[in-house]
């Protein structure tokens, strides 16, 4: 079964802070990386993707790829409360007949007024 | 307005009675999933579809099935409930893989 890391978390940082969130994956054919936010009692919704190596920037979210090192990482600048969230990172396990999409544990993310 | 609908949103069963949990979405979309969440083991797909007619086993498939009969609909029916099956389920769809997954507002299933 292929996997899927996340730092285990809870995350705490203040508010203006850089928060880093990481993730792993094991299936070194992956193609297409993901993380999603999901607030509490609600439905995870889609942050960022990123297909190619390098970073990929949106607003205060980058992700970063680095497919040597299986790792994608998201960074959050200028945090804010509102950002408090449990972070999904979900990775694309399409190798040979499967299409399948697996997702981290979630790193918990708390930001401090 | 695009969206991903599930119902039941709560359900609470017993132990072998047969149940389905519908899912639809009308956003034309080619990709459905089925997912459920537990504390401490995150999110977990159930079954996937590719098309109408094309359905495979995610991670843990055990218990569940699926069909895909029309594109836009995609049941999760659970022949016999047992109490593991006691989790958060979620809905999704999305153009393909490599594409944002829509989430549907979730269905809390408790078996007894």
């Amino acid at each position: 079964q292929k996997e899927v890391e996340q730092n285990s978390g809870p995350l705490s940082v203040p508010e203006g802070a850089i928060a880093s969130l990481n993730c792993t994956y094991s299936d070194r054919g992956s193609q297409s990386f993901f993380w999603y936010r999901q607030y509490s009692g609600k439905s995870p919704e889609l942050i960022m993707f990123i297909y190619s190596n390098g970073d990929k920037e949106d607003g205060r979210f980058t992700a970063q790829l680095n497919k040597a090192s299986q790792y994608v990482s998201l960074l959050i600048r200028d945090s804010q409360p509102s950002d408090s969230a449990t972070y999904l990172c979900a990775v694309d396990n399409s190798g040979g007949s499967n299409y399948k999409l697996t997702f981290g544990k979630g790193t918990l993310l708390t930001v401090n007024p | 307005e695009a969206q991903v609908t599930q119902n039941p949103r709560y359900l609470i069963t017993v132990t072998g009675k047969k149940l389905t949990v519908t899912c639809s979405q009308n956003m034309n979309h080619e990709y459905m999933s089925w997912y459920r969440q537990d504390p401490g083991l995150g999110l977990r797909q159930i079954y996937y579809s590719m098309n109408v007619e094309v359905t495979d086993k995610g991670d843990v498939p055990e218990g569940y099935k699926v069909s895909r009969k029309e594109k836009r609909n995609f049941p999760l029916i659970l022949e016999s409930p047992s109490p593991n099956q006691t989790s958060l389920y979620f809905c999704a769809s999305s153009l393909g893989l490599a594409n944002e997954q829509f989430f549907g507002p979730g269905t809390r299933l408790t078996v007894l």
